[in-house]
């Protein structure tokens, strides 16, 4: 889950369908994860969040899921909309930060 | 209203200078964070402070410095030695609560070399 500088992998999406965003992380002691969302230009905002102990939370929308047998994340958007739009980022806690090298989410109109 | 501010959003630097970033949080989070971000690319670690007057260096160090005298404050210094400092520069803090963890973030400074 560690970003190394690589160029985004990009996910093109019609709009309303559903939006499959993976990340895969590197500390098996991580015990914290959450899904980031950054529009272009701007600071990312959370989305949602998930404990170690659980294998799928919802919010609105989205729903995470985790996998720790494997170390992988994902991030699945309902009715994607033109406003989901963004790169989309996991990060694994505690201790430093660290986030995945990001997911760039292309909606079609 | 509460959050984290950066200033400026866009700086420009001339070759050979340093420059300051500013991170100022009134949410009274003890761990703050500063990370680079090249254009089309990922987040990447420069320093973190996890407590006042301590401070960490993360994955890109080199080039950059920082201090954390007050706790709401944990300004980046981008030096001359920092040979490509072109990027976006994000600012975040961290709060630990029995309820769950969140990293907030501020909406970043541009920083351009002429």
């Amino acid at each position: 889950g560690e970003s190394v500088g690589l160029h985004l992998p990009t996910l093109s999406v019609q709009e309303g369908d559903n939006s499959i965003i993976n990340c895969a992380y590197s500390n098996s002691a991580s015990d914290y994860f959450i899904w980031y969302k950054q529009e272009s230009g701007k600071g990312p905002q959370f989305i949602i969040d998930i404990r170690s102990n659980m294998d799928k939370r919802q919010g609105q929308r989205v729903t995470v899921l985790l996998n720790k047998t494997v170390k992988h994340l994902s991030l699945q958007i309902a009715a994607t909309q033109p406003g989901d739009s963004a790169v989309y980022f996991c990060a694994e806690l505690p201790h430093k930060f660290y986030f995945g090298s990001g997911t760039k989410l292309n909606v079609k109109p | 209203d509460g959050g984290i501010t950066q200033s400026p959003k866009y700086l420009f630097r001339k070759e050979g200078q340093n420059v300051t970033l500013s991170c100022e949080q009134n949410l009274n989070h003890d761990a703050m964070y500063w990370y680079r971000q090249d254009p089309g690319q990922g987040l990447r670690l420069i320093y973190y402070s996890q407590i006042v007057n301590d401070f960490q260096k993360g994955d890109i160090a080199e080039g950059y410095s920082v201090s954390r005298e007050k706790k709401e404050s944990f300004p980046l210094t981008v030096t001359s030695a920092q040979k490509n400092p072109t990027a976006f520069y994000l600012c975040a803090t961290h709060s630990s609560s029995p309820t769950g963890n969140t990293i907030y973030f501020g909406e970043g400074s541009w920083l351009t070399v002429v």
